[in-house]
C-alpha cells in the first residue's frame, strides 16, 4: 500500500524565517507527490507537485519542495514565512493507478510576528 | 477554464433524515470525480471515485452512497444521516495530468 507520513502535528515559525514542513513517503514504482493548503472552512488548493524531472519543485506562493529519493522524503520550504501562510498543510501521493490521491494527517503551520 | 462548483456550503441536519450532497463540474470532460471526507479539521479520508458515469468505487463501508448520473455531476446521498456521518465533505476532481481540484466543501452537521 502507498502512504504518506506527516510526523509534525504542528509547526510554529516566526515571519521572517524559513520554514519546513516535513513529508516522507512509501510507494512502490515511481512517486507522484503533491502538495496542498486548507485555510479554515475551505477546500484544499493546490501548491506543488513532483512528477519527474529535476528534485527542487517550485510552486505556488513562494513554496518549494525537495524531493529525495534517498530519504523518501518530500518536504515542504519556505525562505521567509509570512503570517498569511498559516494555514494547515497535506502532503500527497497518487496510488491506484493514477486515480487516487492518498493524503498524509495534515500539519497545521503557524507563523506568528 | 475549469471550475468546479459544491453546494450547499453549510447543513445541518437531524439523525435518520436523508442527505444529497451535489458536485458539478464545469469546462472539462470525462473527469474522474471524488467525495473525500475530513474528520475533526484534520485527516482526509477518499470516500467514493467515478472514472465515467455511472461507474462508482467504494473505499469505505459506511452509511453513504455516491451516483454520477452525468459526466461532470457528482451526488453524495444517505437514506438516514447519523452522528458520526458529521464532517467536512469535499469534491474534487483530475482529467489525467495529476492535478486535481477541489470544490470548497460541505460542512455536514447531524444534531
Amino acid at each position: 500500500a502507498q502512504s504518506v507520513a506527516q510526523p509534525e502535528d504542528q509547526v510554529n515559525v516566526a515571519e521572517g524565517n524559513p520554514l519546513t514542513v516535513k513529508c516522507t513517503y512509501s510507494v512502490s514504482g515511481n512517486p507522484y507527490l503533491f502538495w496542498y493548503v486548507q485555510y479554515p472552512n475551505r477546500g484544499l488548493q493546490f501548491l506543488l507537485k513532483y512528477i519527474t524531472g529535476d528534485n527542487l519543485v517550485k510552486g505556488s506562493y513562494g513554496f518549494e519542495a525537495e524531493f529525495n529519493k534517498s530519504q523518501t522524503s518530500f518536504h515542504l520550504k519556505k525562505p521567509s514565512a509570512l503570517v498569511s501562510d498559516s494555514a494547515l498543510y497535506f502532503c500527497a501521493v497518487l496510488s491506484g493507478g493514477g486515480n487516487k490521491l492518498t493524503f498524509g494527517t495534515g500539519t497545521q503551520l503557524k507563523v506568528e510576528l | 477554464s475549469q471550475t468546479i462548483h459544491q453546494w450547499p456550503a453549510t447543513l445541518v441536519q437531524p439523525v435518520g433524515s436523508p442527505l444529497s450532497l451535489e458536485c458539478t463540474v464545469e469546462g472539462t470532460s470525462n473527469p474522474n470525480l471524488y467525495w473525500y471526507r475530513q474528520a475533526a479539521g484534520r485527516g482526509l479520508q477518499l470516500l467514493f471515485y467515478s472514472v465515467g458515469i455511472g461507474q462508482i468505487s467504494s473505499e469505505v463501508p459506511q452509511n453513504l452512497s455516491a451516483s454520477r448520473p452525468q459526466d461532470r455531476q457528482f451526488i453524495l446521498s444517505s437514506k438516514k444521516l447519523l452522528l458520526s456521518d458529521s464532517g467536512f465533505y469535499l469534491c474534487a476532481w483530475s482529467s489525467g495530468n495529476y492535478g486535481y481540484t477541489f470544490g470548497s466543501g460541505t460542512r455536514l452537521t447531524v444534531v
